[in-house]
Formats: C-alpha cells, sequence, structure tokens
C-alpha cells in the first residue's frame, strides 16, 4: 500500500482561480513529519514546508496555505490566486519518527493557464 | 553558488558503458542522498549517507555504485546499465540524515540507457 497518496494527477485552472491539492497518508508512527515540494521544468524539487505531527495548526505563506487533518490523515495544499509560475508538479511527503526512509507520492501537476 | 549542483545534466549511454553522475552541496550539510525519479512513480530512495558514510541502500542493484568522498560530493558509479535504469536522477542533501530535516534537491540528471 502506497504511504502517500495524491489522488489528483492532472489539474489545471485558469490564472487567478484557487486551486487545492490533496495528499492523504498513511503511517502507524505517533511521531512523523510531512512535506510539500515543488518541482519546476527545470527539475529540482523546492521545499516548500515541513510540518511535524504534533503540530496540527494549519500555516499561511503568501498565497500558499497548508490545511493538516490528523483525524483524515491529510495534509492539503491550497493556493490561492494561482498564478502561471505556480505551473509545476507538486509532491507531497512523509517520513516516520521511528523508520529511516522519505516517501514520496507520484506528484500533482498543476498547469495554470493564462 | 546554487545549493546543489549536478553533473552532467543529461545523459546518454549504452548498456556496456561505464559512466559517473557527480553531485556537490554547498550548503554544509552532512547527509547527501541519490533518488530516482520514473514518470509517474514516487521518488524511490536510492543510497544515503551521513558523513561520507552510507547509512541506506534500498536494494539498489549493485550496477548502481554510489561513492562520497567527503560531505560535500557524492557519486553514482554507473556499469552495464538497462533501458529500465532511464530516469532522472536527483541528489538530495540534509543538515543530517535524520528524517525530520528537510532535503534540498539538484536539478537531476537526465539519464538515457540505449
Amino acid at each position: 500500500a502506497q504511504k502517500v497518496t495524491q489522488a489528483q494527477t492532472e489539474i489545471s485552472v485558469v490564472e487567478k482561480e484557487d486551486v487545492t491539492l490533496d495528499c492523504v497518508y498513511e503511517t502507524r508512527d505517533t511521531t512523523y513529519y510531512l512535506f510539500w515540494y515543488k518541482q519546476p521544468p527545470s527539475g529540482e524539487l523546492v521545499f516548500l514546508i515541513r510540518r511535524n505531527s504534533f503540530d496540527e495548526q494549519n500555516e499561511i505563506s503568501g498565497r500558499y496555505s497548508w490545511n493538516f487533518q490528523k483525524s483524515t490523515s491529510s495534509f492539503n495544499f491550497t493556493i490561492t490566486a494561482s498564478q502561471v509560475v505556480d505551473s509545476a508538479v507538486y509532491f507531497c511527503a512523509l517520513s516516520e519518527g521511528a523508520g529511516n526512509q522519505f516517501y514520496f507520492g507520484t506528484g500533482t501537476s498543476l498547469t495554470v493557464i493564462p | 553558488e546554487t545549493g546543489v549542483t549536478q553533473t552532467p545534466r543529461h545523459l546518454v549511454m549504452g548498456m556496456t558503458n561505464k559512466k559517473s553522475l557527480k553531485c556537490e552541496q554547498h550548503l554544509g550539510h552532512n547527509a547527501m542522498y541519490w533518488y530516482k525519479q520514473s514518470a509517474k512513480k514516487p521518488l524511490e530512495l536510492m543510497f544515503v549517507y551521513s558523513l561520507e558514510e552510507r547509512v541506506e541502500n534500498n536494494s539498489v542493484p549493485s550496477r548502481f555504485s554510489p561513492e562520497c568522498p567527503n560531505s560535500s560530493h557524492l557519486f553514482l558509479h554507473l556499469h552495464t546499465l538497462q533501458p529500465e535504469d532511464s530516469a532522472l536522477y536527483l541528489c538530495a542533501s540534509s543538515q543530517a540524515a535524520d528524517y525530520s530535516y528537510e532535503q534540498y534537491f539538484g536539478p537531476g540528471t537526465r539519464l538515457t540507457v540505449t
């Protein structure tokens, strides 16, 4: 079974629309970390955010916001007023405190149409 | 200098060739990683090095041979590869090989095995 599921393979939105990227994770650990990365066409993954399992506070950074809900094992990412530069593949990832692994989802390809 | 650099950016090699991928990080980190990224699949963690010592080897075939001469440099030596090894190979680094730390990625080497 996949540890991190990003059910949305591809999303297209028109510029200035809001978009939410879903991430569902699976773990039995009580200590774990969740991450989001952005991979633009240039290839390198860019770190966006890290969350530990004890901090369920939502976070906002500019046009980006993250909604962490342990009850549903979800860590969703919302981009408000999307821009063309937001076009990229976005990856959600999980690391477990007891393990020694990083688990990535398959990514969501976001296209923002001008 | 950008945080993590990789060379070459593109590589085409035959199945009988021997080549090496190079990664260098300028962030003062103590841990480095090799990942394989294939289309429609999650990133696969291949190797983890902490202070030049290999701490993780995720059942990677022996035709991939990593080398970490110091904490700033990481190599992946390739020999007798198969066409299914064609992928984007990403190098990353983090402050320590503790999975609470976010990783910083290079732009990757696009490898094609003919």
